[in-house]
């Protein structure tokens, strides 16, 4: 079974630039999910999609971040402009669960390091 | 937010020595996961423990949920040096769909 692919996996970019981040999740999986991993810290959650639709993206930086899915499989995740604190490595995971039904592990790719300077 | 707290954030033993690390969270949950991070392999999905559940194994993994307690902890049985990496817990809270991740324990495994 492919896993979570993910791209580019490191992308360096100066301040106020602006940089995407592609994901394509297991083939039926409904939901997505995209995380940052600042260095040290644990993911969390940018934003969360159940097929198309958007399910959480309470903690997304909306005025410089977004994040799409398109057809309920691929998502980007945009960042314009991107700030010196973006600097993290981002992981894309999906799996099988849907509301109602979250009992179902995620699987994550190898993610994006990107360094903003 | 991050649901879940890991302790210790680190650990250190010897090869062959059990590591047990402990997750303690906030709400009710639907299920709590833990996860293990290294260089190599990313991130990767170790055991689920479902709220009605209180114990469960998975080779040298033995994981326990207290729900009264709001905690659950992590075993891992007589640790090879490969067991070296980031553990962390997730749950999934109860009438959420979101699955919140703690800050983890850094886990070194010296041969």
């Amino acid at each position: 079974e492919a896993g979570v692919a993910q791209s580019p996996r490191y992308k360096i970019i100066e301040k106020r630039q602006s940089v995407a981040f592609w994901c394509n999740p297991i083939s039926g999986h409904a939901t997505l999910y995209w995380y940052q991993q600042i260095l040290g810290q644990g993911p969390k959650l940018l934003i969360q999609f159940q097929n198309n639709g958007v399910v959480d993206d309470s903690q997304l930086p909306k005025d410089r971040f977004s994040a799409e899915r398109l057809k309920g499989v691929d998502s980007t995740l945009k960042i314009q402009p991107a700030k010196l604190e973006d600097s993290a490595v981002y992981l894309c995971a999906s799996s099988l669960a849907t509301l109602g039904f979250m009992n179902t592990e995620a699987f994550f790719g190898q993610g994006t390091r990107l360094t903003v300077v | 937010s991050q649901q879940g707290e890991e302790d210790p954030q680190a650990l250190s033993i010897q090869e062959g020595e059990n590591a047990t690390m402990n997750c303690s969270y906030k709400t009710s949950i639907n299920n709590l996961q833990w996860y293990r991070q290294n260089s190599g392999r990313g991130l990767v999905h170790l055991i689920l423990i479902r709220s009605n559940e209180r114990e469960k194994h998975s080779g040298r993994l033995r994981v326990t949920l207290d729900t009264s307690k709001k905690s659950s902890s992590l075993l891992i049985t007589a640790s090879r040096a490969a067991d070296t990496a980031s553990y962390f817990c997730a749950t999934d809270a109860e009438g959420y769909s979101t699955l919140t991740f703690g800050k983890g324990t850094m886990l070194l495994v010296s041969p």
